[in-house]
């Protein structure tokens, strides 16, 4: 079955310098791959989808980039800042493609 | 702002009680689900919906039911709470058609005693 790896660790950055959070899948590759963010006591919220097809997606200071061969998607943030402080989820579709896959996130901490 | 409401947002319920948590939207969306979230961990899919009269289990066994009578409303069901049951419950809709952005709900937090 298809597993979600996240950094298990918080990374801890400064403001202003870009944040790379890392998210490895095992099995197949999936058709779309989703990123979210999550903050504490709150549902997950949708910030990015990125198709099998696409090298690179960006939206603001947001980038989200998927490499099929490596069954790896990075996702950056430029210019952090504390407000960007929260843990960052990925998904991908199962195979059936009836619903979502989550990993367990990565927290990220953006000190000033 | 995704509009999906759910209430309670905090339970606390002695065990062998009925439970039933709430799950609202006013986008239209077809699709719905239910996952559940310990914390630190990965959301686990208990249940989804294509639409009315459409309920599926997910890949997380629960011992929970659900129902979809209307299209905006997707309730969860709890026949006898368990201590076991503690954990938290997230809502979240989608437009018909595969991976398709999931808008959540800020969730229940259920304690059983």
């Amino acid at each position: 079955s298809q597993k979600i790896e996240q950094n298990s660790e918080a990374l801890n950055i400064q403001e202003g310098k870009t944040a790379t959070l890392t998210c490895n899948y095992t099995n197949y590759s999936p058709a779309y791959l989703q990123w979210y963010r999550q903050d504490p006591g709150r549902g997950p919220v949708f910030l990015l989808l990125i198709r099998e097809n696409e090298k690179e997606k960006r939206k603001e200071r947001l980038k989200v980039t998927f490499d099929t061969t490596l069954k790896q998607s990075l996702f950056h943030i430029t210019a952090s800042q504390p407000a960007d402080s929260a843990t960052y989820l990925c998904a991908l579709d199962e195979q059936a493609g009836t619903a979502l896959i989550f990993g367990k996130g990565t927290t990220l901490s953006v000190s000033s | 702002e995704a509009d999906i409401y759910q209430t309670p947002r905090y339970l606390v319920i002695g065990t062998g009680k009925k439970i039933t948590l709430e799950c609202s939207q006013t986008m239209g969306h077809d699709k719905m689900y239910w996952y559940q979230q310990d914390p630190g961990m990965e959301l686990h899919l208990i249940h989804y919906s294509y639409g009315v009269n459409s309920t599926e289990k997910g890949d997380l066994s629960s011992e929970s039911t659900v129902s979809r009578i209307r299209t905006e409303h997707f309730p969860l069901t709890l026949e006898s709470a368990r201590p076991s049951h503690t954990s938290q419950y997230l809502c979240a809709s989608s437009e018909g058609g595969n991976n398709q952005p999931q808008h959540f709900g800020d969730g229940t937090r259920l304690s059983i005693l």
